[in-house]
């Protein structure tokens, strides 16, 4: 079946330590996404990348990095840096058809990273 | 920045009653798009409007793309046990890449 995968489902973090979140598609989309979720707010952008070997920082980039290596995978990295990383981590993707690309995005089921 | 006000925050109602609710835009957006996640879930897309004044609807719902282009509205009718969820609104304007979110629409039926 075609989808969004995200890896793990949990994962703690004892604070200092950096860990990384998996996120992989088969849907054959070129954009891929990575947002934060805390409780009763939205959805807040990260980064988000349109191509391979290309991504851009989103409205709450820093503490956080990324890598878009091939088109079917777009990694998060979740580091020290961060203060405050407790929160539902969701990724996304979809289709990039045009400049002015309306097209819908699909979200994984996301990981949930705690702090020990 | 973008942003956008989704209302109401939370809602309780009976199962068999109607909902609506909406979202408003400071700037003008050329694509609502409307999701409802379960816990511990991702987002999934329920309704995608494109045009200003479009009506579209997926069973039991139905969304509208307001004709000032700031805001749209998602109505639920008969509502029943698995409409539980938060629903969110989300639009892109014409120079954006990426969407904005509104803060969700808790909902609650009660049996």
């Amino acid at each position: 079946d075609g989808g969004i995968t995200q890896s793990p489902k949990y994962l703690f973090r004892k604070e200092g330590q950096n860990v990384t979140l998996s996120c992989e598609q088969n849907l054959n989309h070129d954009a891929m996404y990575w947002y934060r979720q805390d409780p009763g707010q939205g959805l807040r952008l990260i980064y988000y990348s349109q191509i391979v070997n290309d991504f851009q920082k989103g409205d709450i980039a820093e503490g956080y990095s990324v890598s878009r290596e091939k088109k079917e995978s777009f990694p998060l990295t979740v580091t020290s840096a961060q203060k405050n990383p407790t929160a539902f981590y969701l990724c996304a993707s979809s289709i990039v058809s045009g400049q002015d690309s309306n097209q819908p995005q699909h979200f994984g089921d996301g990981t949930r990273l705690s702090i020990l | 920045g973008q942003q956008l006000n989704q209302s109401p925050q939370s809602m309780f109602i009976q199962e068999g009653e109607d909902v609506s609710m909406n979202c408003t835009s400071s700037s003008i957006f050329n694509t609502w798009l409307w999701y409802k996640q379960d816990p511990g879930e991702g987002p999934v897309l329920l309704i995608a409007l494109y045009k200003a004044g479009e009506l579209t609807s997926n069973g039991r719902l139905t969304a509208q793309f307001g004709i000032t282009r700031k805001d749209s509205f998602l109505n639920i009718s008969a509502s029943i046990p698995s409409d539980v969820g938060i629903y969110f609104c989300a639009g892109r304007s014409g120079s954006a890449r990426q969407l904005t979110f509104g803060s969700g629409t808790q909902l609650t039926v009660l049996p």
